[in-house]
């Protein structure tokens, strides 16, 4: 079993839905990543969080480290927002790794 | 421009080959990292520093060489290239254990 599992895999949504992305870890963590990469695209990093909840635009993250589980919602969904998302955790006590989940890839229908 | 860069953006280079893929960055950030993309396995880590003249193996660093005399540069050398190294290599860095990442635009590499 990953120590970070993202779900869904594959997601298809219609323009205008509200998307949710999760992902859990079985680590303690210091810090999670979500990251979003664009097809044939570099990375770019969306959130760092280590607790509570963030919100940049439309997207929102949050966090829930007793149960270590994490959310990436978008609302009104756009094809721009068609990308892989990555979820990534800093292990507690780590100089700095960070462990990936698989990527959930996101498609939003016009 | 600030920001992190990799040369090249692609390359094809030969079985038996040293190949260097470079990784400059503009922040002074002092973590560093070597990711290999791959399709099936996600990113894994291959290197990492945390300062100049600090490096240390991630997941899977057989086949590879890292150095960091400039806390800037953070190259990476394959010592003779094999073609289980072709993959979507890409290059982090950020300024502390707890800080956003930062990410080049990767190098494709190809071994044939």
């Amino acid at each position: 079993k990953n120590e970070v599992e993202q779900s869904p895999q594959n997601l298809t949504a219609q323009e205008g839905e509200f998307i949710t992305i999760n992902c859990s870890y079985s680590v303690g963590i210091s810090a999670l990543h979500w990251l979003q990469q664009h097809p044939g695209g570099g990375i770019v990093s969306l959130f760092m969080l280590s607790s509570g909840k963030k919100k940049h635009g439309r997207l929102i993250a949050t966090i829930n480290i007793q149960e270590k589980h994490s959310s990436l919602h978008i609302t009104a969904s756009h094809p721009r927002d068609s990308a892989v998302y990555i979820c990534a955790v800093r292990v507690s006590g780590n100089t700095g790794k960070l462990i990936f989940g698989q990527g959930t890839t996101l498609q939003v229908k016009p | 421009d600030a920001g992190i860069t990799q040369s090249p953006r692609y390359k094809i280079t030969e079985t038996g080959r040293q190949v260097t893929l470079m990784c400059h960055q503009t922040w002074s950030h002092s973590y560093m990292f070597w990711y290999r993309q791959d399709l099936g396995h996600g990113l894994r880590l291959i290197y990492y520093s945390a300062a100049a003249d600090i490096t240390d193996k991630g997941e899977v660093p057989d086949g590879y060489v890292v150095s960091r005399s400039k806390t800037e540069n953070f190259p990476l050398t394959l010592e003779s290239a094999t073609r289980s190294q072709t993959s979507v290599y890409f290059c982090a860095s950020s300024g502390g254990i707890n800080s956003p990442l930062h990410f080049g635009n990767g190098t494709r590499l190809t071994v044939t």
